[in-house]
């Protein structure tokens, strides 16, 4: 019940493609579900986040839908650049718990 | 903008060995986290810590570690015999408050035990 399921593991994507990263739970206790980006050799970066509350949140290229019903969200960068070839984690957080639990991870590579 | 930076940044130890990870949380946040990362995985949390106490811990965090905030800007965590499964990045993180649920990293602290 505390696992975050992510796919997919790895990611390929085109200059100007959209990337979809989805990550599905189970604990209806998760309350805050943040996006991390790690670069090789970097420490995870926070990239967006969302509460149960809200549907979507887009910040920028990066935007977090959220179906409360299905248990999962994804996220979706659009015009897909270089640059964002990184590591991407999906997390969850419990207040009763106190800590992130991580996805497996996705790799995603974007091709010029 | 105000960042978690750790100390050192690559760690090398031999089995047996005591070490300390150094980490200094963002200035006016309150819950400090441990996560390790072994290569090629998903981060795992270790401990969390407010209010000068442990409020969680993980199975991953057994008697060979443990945690303190020895002042009022560093936090750290002690493993008193390293094994060669130890070797992982180790992860610093904190978060403001109560209300605040972001969590900020640190840079990691590459931990190596031969």
């Amino acid at each position: 019940q505390q696992q975050v399921k992510q796919s997919p593991q790895s990611l390929i994507v085109q200059k100007g493609g959209i990337s979809i990263i989805n990550c599905a739970y189970e604990n209806t206790a998760f309350d805050y579900f943040p996006w991390y980006q790690q670069f090789p050799g970097k420490g995870p970066a926070l990239l967006i986040a969302i509460r149960p509350d809200v549907s979507e949140k887009k910040e920028g290229r990066f935007t977090i839908s959220f179906n409360k019903s299905a248990k999962q969200f994804s996220l979706h960068i659009m015009d897909s650049q270089p640059g964002d070839s990184a590591t991407y984690f999906c997390a969850a957080h419990s207040g009763g718990y106190n800590k992130l639990i991580f996805g497996a991870g996705t790799r995603l590579a974007v091709h010029p | 903008e105000p960042e978690v930076t750790q100390t050192p940044s690559h760690q090398v130890t031999q089995m047996g060995q005591e070490v300390i990870l150094r980490c200094v949380p963002i200035s006016n946040h309150l819950y400090f986290y441990w996560y390790r990362q072994i290569l090629g995985q998903k981060v795992e949390f270790l401990v969390s810590f407010y209010n000068n106490e442990i409020s969680e811990k993980s199975e991953i965090f057994d008697d060979q570690f443990s945690v303190e905030r020895p002042d009022g800007s560093n936090f750290t965590l002690k493993i008193r015999s390293t094994k060669l499964e130890d070797s992982a990045m180790y992860f610093c993180a904190s978060r403001k408050g109560t209300s605040s649920y972001e969590q900020y990293f640190g840079p990691g602290t590459r931990l190596t035990v031969t």
